[in-house]
């Protein structure tokens, strides 16, 4: 079936470092890509999502690029603020079951002032 | 302003004990979900409703029980056939099968 692998953290940088976060997928058809984020002791909250192959999705500073050729979806920003620090979870829409999220395990971000 | 509410933050319960969780949103989504998350497992999901009364069962639903009477609401039951339920539950939301999920805050549920 369907599956999203993200990198294992935690992940931890100094402010204004430069954030990559990787993220590849599985998947039968073609699934529409997002990222969320989870601050602490709260729920999930959408941060950028991609449709199609070669679309980009961006929001707050973070981008990432949907790639068939490679299926990845890796999460980027250029210069990580202290409020950045969160869990991030990548997540593909399965076509094949009624659309249903699946998400990767999420990878957890520190960023040190 | 609209968005899901998940009650109470915290819930403690005996072993043995059936415990409901309650999830009620005002953003006029038709589809509803319950996620299950622990450390380093990510996000697995309990069941699911597209419509009301109507409901369908997702990865890991043992043990679970959920109803779909109002479309606002969708209050997750954890039974005490549910092997290892302490944990952080989510609810969530969303339009239609394209949309993002809108999620609640959580529950922390700890059962001792």
């Amino acid at each position: 079936g369907d599956s999203v692998t993200q990198m294992e953290g935690p992940v931890t940088l100094s402010e204004e470092a430069f954030l990559t976060i990787n993220c590849t997928y599985t998947a039968t058809g073609y699934p529409s890509l997002f990222w969320y984020v989870q601050y602490p002791g709260e729920g999930l909250q959408l941060l950028l999502k991609a449709t199609k192959a070669d679309d980009k999705g961006s929001n707050k500073g973070f981008e990432a690029t949907y790639r068939k050729e490679t299926t990845s979806f890796h999460l980027e920003k250029g210069s990580v603020q202290v409020s950045d620090s969160a869990v991030y979870f990548c997540a593909l829409s399965d076509r094949g079951s009624q659309g249903n999220l699946i998400f990767g395990k999420g990878t957890k971000l520190s960023v040190k002032p | 302003d609209g968005g899901i509410t998940q009650s109470p933050k915290y819930l403690f319960r005996k072993e043995g004990q059936n415990v409901t969780l309650s999830c009620e949103q005002n953003l006029n989504h038709d589809a509803m979900y319950w996620y299950r998350q622990d450390p380093g497992q990510g996000l697995r999901l309990i069941y699911y409703s597209q419509i009301v009364n109507d409901f369908q069962k997702g990865d890991i639903a043992e043990g679970y029980s959920v109803s779909r009477e109002k479309k606002e609401s969708f209050p997750l039951t954890v039974t005490s056939a549910q092997k290892n339920p302490t944990a952080f539950y989510l609810c969530a939301s969303r339009k239609g099968m394209d949309s993002p999920l809108h999620f609640g805050n959580g529950t922390r549920l700890t059962v001792t």
